[in-house]
């Protein structure tokens, strides 16, 4: 069964460093999507992605984030310049059509560690 | 704001015990609902969902969810757990006028004992 997969699966980084998390949505998946839990919080959502554009973001994703889908499979999130605050796990969804009831399936999740 | 609350944090049951989860959201409009399961080691995977119809849903490895609209609640139920199910569980909704983001609950950690 196709999975979503993220590499890498644990990044440790300093603080004000740039990261950059990948992810291979399912081929056939034509909305990207971005989750985070910080630790002992819960999933929240970051960007949603359609199209080769932002559909919609939530107040976390803001200047210092940025997403982009560099070539046909990969689907990448970048944090500019790290704070302590983005340590979390990020997980990448992906669903095959538009509509609001499709199901998004989830990748592993990388976790990523600023210090 | 719209949340979406999971009362139980932490469930411990024995292996053959009934299973039932809360979870209530505070939208007001039309919403889908899923349950995503995590097993240990795994990535999140849908459990079931509902959009419309039968309130009655009916998902993966006998687990079934019922949505009362009333109530603002999507519980999810299984008659007699075992040990596999021992897991994360996520309710989520998602407020068909905001697109498609899902806002998730804060999870259960069901443990069951063999």
């Amino acid at each position: 069964e196709p999975e979503v997969t993220q590499t890498p699966s644990h990044q440790v980084t300093q603080m004000g460093q740039e990261v950059i998390l990948r992810c291979v949505p399912i081929s056939n998946h034509l909305y990207f999507y971005w989750y985070r839990q910080i630790l002992g919080q819960k999933v929240e959502f970051l960007v949603s992605f359609y199209n080769n554009e932002i559909s919609e973001k939530s107040e976390i994703f803001d200047d210092q984030f940025s997403v982009e889908r560099p070539d046909g499979s990969n689907f990448t999130l970048k944090i500019r310049s790290t704070k302590l605050e983005d340590s979390a796990m990020y997980f990448c969804a992906s669903s095959e059509e538009t509509t609001p009831s499709d199901t998004q399936y989830f990748g592993p999740g990388t976790r990523l560690t600023v210090l | 704001a719209q949340s979406v609350s999971q009362h139980n944090h932490h469930v411990i049951l024995s292996e053959a015990a009934s299973l039932e989860l809360g979870c209530n959201y505070s939208y007001g409009g039309t919403v889908n609902l899923f349950w995503y399961v995590q097993y240990p080691g795994q990535h999140l995977q849908l459990l079931l969902k509902y959009f419309s119809g039968d309130p009655l849903v009916k998902g993966i490895k006998g687990f079934e969810a019922e949505f009362i609209k009333s109530k603002f609640s999507f519980n999810l139920r299984k008659p007699s757990v075992q040990w596999s199910d021992t897991a994360e569980y996520f309710c989520a909704v998602n407020d068909r006028s905001a697109g498609n983001m899902l806002t998730f609950g804060g999870g259960t950690r069901l443990m069951v004992k063999p």
